[in-house]
Parts: C-alpha cells; sequence; structure tokens
C-alpha cells in the first residue's frame, strides 16, 4: 500500500517536444507529492511539489497534474531541452505520519 | 539555501572494514535520512532519525548502524563492509513534519573491494 509506481522507466524526447512521467499510489493518505530531478554523480533535487487540494501547479516549463480520484499524478515538462536529461522520481508522504516513497525513476533523454 | 554535505565523494575500502560515512546539515532540521541508490532499484531508505539520538528502520537496515550525536550530523556507519554494499549512498535532511521535502547531499559512490 506504501507503493509509488512510475512510469515509463526511460524516455527519450526531442527538443521542443512535451516530457511526461507518470505516477501511480495505492495509499490514500499520501498528501505530499514532490517531484525530484537527479543529474549523474549528483544528489536529487527538489523540483516541484504538489498537495491534493489542487489539481495542477505549474513552475516555468514544469508542471504537475494531479489526479485524486484516479490516484496518479504526473510531470510535464514543456519545451522540453538537452539540458533537462535528467532522471526524475515523484515521492508521496503524509504528512506527520511517514518519511517520503520514491517511485524508481525515469531516466529523460532530450535529443538535440 | 538548504545545505547537505557529505564527507566523501568516492570511497574505496576492502571487504570487513568499518565504513563510517558522515552527513551534516545547516538548516536545523529535525529529520534526516540516509538512502542507497541502485540502478533500477532507485532510493531505498536505509535509516532515518527524526531528532537527536533517536533512529528508525527503514526498508533495508541489516548491515549497518546509524548514529545521531548532534542535531546537525547523521553518520551511516557499515559494521563490515562487503562487496554487496557497493552503492551510490545518499543522506538527506528535512524540516518536522516528515513526509514533507526531503534535501539531498551530492552522494558518495563506495566500492567495496
Amino acid at each position: 500500500q506504501q507503493q509509488v509506481k512510475q512510469s515509463p522507466q526511460s524516455l527519450i524526447v526531442q527538443k521542443g517536444g512535451i516530457s511526461i512521467i507518470n505516477c501511480a499510489y495505492e495509499n490514500t493518505a499520501f498528501d505530499y507529492f514532490p517531484w525530484y530531478q537527479q543529474f549523474p554523480g549528483k544528489g536529487p533535487a527538489l523540483l516541484i511539489a504538489i498537495r491534493p487540494d489542487v489539481s495542477e501547479k505549474k513552475e516555468g516549463r514544469f508542471t504537475i497534474s494531479f489526479n485524486k480520484s484516479a490516484k496518479q499524478f504526473s510531470l510535464h515538462i514543456m519545451d522540453s531541452q538537452p539540458g533537462d536529461s535528467a532522471t526524475y522520481f515523484c515521492a508521496a508522504g503524509v504528512s506527520g505520519y511517514s518519511t517520503l516513497t520514491f517511485g524508481k525513476g525515469t531516466m529523460l533523454l532530450v535529443s538535440p | 539555501d538548504v545545505k547537505v554535505t557529505q564527507s566523501s565523494r568516492y570511497l574505496v575500502k576492502r571487504t570487513g572494514e568499518k565504513v563510517f560515512l558522515e552527513c551534516v546539515q545547516d538548516m536545523d532540521h529535525e529529520n534526516m535520512f540516509w538512502y542507497r541508490q541502485d540502478p533500477g532499484l532507485g532510493l531505498r531508505l536505509i535509516y532515518f532519525s527524526y531528532d537527536v539520538k533517536m533512529k528508525e528502520k527503514g526498508d533495508i537496515p541489516e548491515g549497518y548502524s546509524v548514529s545521531r550525536e548532534k542535531k546537525e550530523r547523521f553518520s551511516l556507519i557499515l559494521e563490515s563492509a562487503s562487496t554487496n554494499q557497493t552503492s551510490m549512498y545518499l543522506c538527506a535532511s528535512s524540516g518536522a513534519p516528515l513526509g514533507e521535502a526531503q534535501y539531498f547531499g551530492p552522494g558518495t559512490r563506495l566500492l567495496v573491494l
């Protein structure tokens, strides 16, 4: 029930295209959903996060879409750039109760 | 900006050695975490600490121990290193409460020969 399932495992997108990464969860108690970006040889960095009281959050070219009834959330990267090539992790947590549960990650390659 | 630092970027140790990995955060965070990251397995939680001298087991605590004597410092100890502990080790910290944003250090790549 604590699992967060992330797909796809890897993704190749052309420069200027839209990258979409999906996550699904079972635990309806989750109330915090962050996305992390990790470049090779670096630690993951918090990219953007959402709570279930909103269906969408946008920061620059990055958007989280949240579907509470489907228990799914996704990261959209608009106008993808080669510099966005990285591994992306979704996560979910129950505020004040549990540590974050991470998806297994998606390797994104944006081709020039 | 939150800063989490780890004592080493790369370490090479021999089987059976005792290994210490240290992590320091400068944001007065209550919670600190140790993960290992392996290809295809994502981030797996080894131990976490929610206060000084307090610790909780994560998903894969076997073969590891931790120490938190000061709020800003969290150490991971491999009592007797084995080759299957070759991995990338990531430290993270977060403010209260649990379940909120974690901030990661740069990682320590450990090779056990």
